[in-house]
């Protein structure tokens, strides 16, 4: 079980847009805004999608976008592509390790 | 193209030991953290801990304490993760990602190196 709860799975058409969330409690995602979104296609390593909930790294679409209410931060993804489709994870710094850090389950994104 | 190199996958029996390197480019031995996590099939991604690449320093996840000893080494730009002690449940995928100092996010991550254990 992830210290972070993200949905299994979400869907969507091209061109549609799609949110991710990932709850977390006040020690961690509610309490900092230091939570990240990656990207991960099979094979491949992890990319960096968002970071700090609403910054986006050079060279990152703009399509990508994040937010954060309470304990939930959430990854948009507006313009579906079908290169989107890949399992999207959520990370947040968490006071209960100085160095440690908190990840969510990951969620499979598909791309109807 | 910047990127953290793994080595590749490896199957050892219940008992044994695994060490999974990352080759990692000059600028991670200055103002960076390594990080290990790793990800069961079908579980969420857990952290493992962290190590100064240059100074050699490691902090540990409880869970993990006393089983597993990160290194690094400059002389080749390689760190390594050891984890002894291997029973079924550490059968994942180990992924190693760096942190600068002062950033709460991961900028660059290995592949994953995928760690079988099976009788």
């Amino acid at each position: 079980q992830s210290a972070l709860t993200q949905p299994a799975s979400v869907s969507g058409s091209p061109g549609q847009s799609i949110t991710i969330s990932c709850t977390g409690t006040s020690s961690d995602v509610g309490g900092y805004n230091y939570v990240s979104w990656y990207q991960r296609h099979p094979d491949k390593a992890p990319k960096l999608m968002i970071y700090d909930v609403t910054n986006r790294p050079s060279g990152i679409s703009n399509r990508f976008s994040g937010s954060k209410s309470g304990n939930t931060a959430s990854l948009t993804i507006s313009g579906l592509q079908a290169e989107d489709e890949a399992d999207y994870f959520c990370s947040s710094y968490t006071s209960s390790h100085a160095l440690g850090v908190v990840f969510g389950g990951g969620t499979k994104l598909t791309v109807l | 193209q910047v990127q953290l190199v793994q080595s590749g996958p490896e199957v050892k029996k219940p008992g044994a030991s695994v060490k999974v390197s990352c080759k990692a480019p000059r600028y991670i031995f200055s103002d960076y953290y390594m990080h290990w996590v790793r990800q069961a099939p079908g579980q969420g991604l857990e952290w493992m801990g962290v190590i100064d690449p240059s100074g050699g320093r490691a902090t540990y996840s409880q869970k993990f304490q006393g089983r597993v000893t990160m290194t690094t080494d400059t002389s080749t730009g390689t760190l390594y993760m050891d984890l002894s002690r291997l029973s079924s449940e550490d059968t994942a995928f180990y992924y190693c990602a760096s942190r600068k100092v002062g950033d709460k996010y991961f900028d660059l991550w290995g592949r994953g190196t995928l760690v079988t254990v099976s009788s």
